[in-house]
């Protein structure tokens, strides 16, 4: 069976720090990834998507840049963290047609 | 991408059948309708997919008209466990299977 997995599970950083966040899937071979980001009481927002190794959609400018260096393998960085990048980071995986299945999430505080 | 619009809160009582509607006129002939359901600080479950007509399945039943401009989650004999954040998406899931998410509706489950 498929699973993802991604960590830290929480994450307090400074402001101006660097980030790294890495989501993996397992069971699956070339799966779309996805990075979303849920600020405190509101919905999703689709920060970054793959369909493919080094194939990287952005879909809001920001100060996060996401890399896909395998297949499975999936991550979101920043060279210097803000105080509005606070928020629950999500990783999404699915098959070419099916739904999504998300990771237990990275709660990250920037001080 | 088609948007969608859907309540953004509803009460109900534990045992009684819940019906969330969800709008989407702009919904495009590759679009499939798909249901998630959030429970706090952790990603979204996926609950159900459908294209048109009626699907059904050990959790929920989704209701889809013949023009597709909306469609209805079912949620039988609702538990206290089913507090949570419902939200509607409607996208292509071949391709990019990139999906947008709304604000959702805040399903309260009283005793």
């Amino acid at each position: 069976s498929q699973t993802i997995h991604q960590w830290p599970a929480t994450l307090v950083q400074p402001v101006g720090s660097p980030l790294s966040l890495e989501c993996t899937v397992e069971g699956t071979s070339n799966p779309n990834l996805y990075w979303y980001r849920q600020a405190a009481g509101r919905g999703l927002q689709l920060l970054f998507y793959s369909v493919g190794i080094g194939q990287i959609s952005s879909e809001v400018p920001q100060n996060l840049s996401a890399s896909r260096p395998q297949d499975r393998q999936f991550i979101l960085s920043s060279k210097k963290l803000l105080l509005s990048d606070s928020g629950f980071y999500l990783c999404a995986w699915s098959p070419v047609a099916g739904g999504y299945t998300f990771g237990s999430g990275t709660r990250l505080t920037v001080v | 991408l088609a948007k969608t619009t859907q309540p953004i809160s509803m009460d109900s009582y534990e045992g009684q059948e819940v019906n969330i509607t969800c709008s989407h006129n702009n919904i495009a002939t590759n679009d499939y309708i798909t249901w998630y359901q959030q429970f706090p600080s952790q990603g979204p479950r996926f609950i159900i997919q459908g294209y048109k007509t009626k699907v059904t399945n050990e959790v929920a039943s989704l209701f889809i008209p013949a023009d597709r401009k909306s469609s209805t989650l079912s949620l039988p004999r609702v538990s206290l466990s089913d507090t949570a954040v419902y939200y509607c998406l409607v996208g292509d899931i071949g391709n990019t299977g990139k999906l947008i998410f709304g604000q959702g509706t805040t399903l309260q489950v009283k005793p």
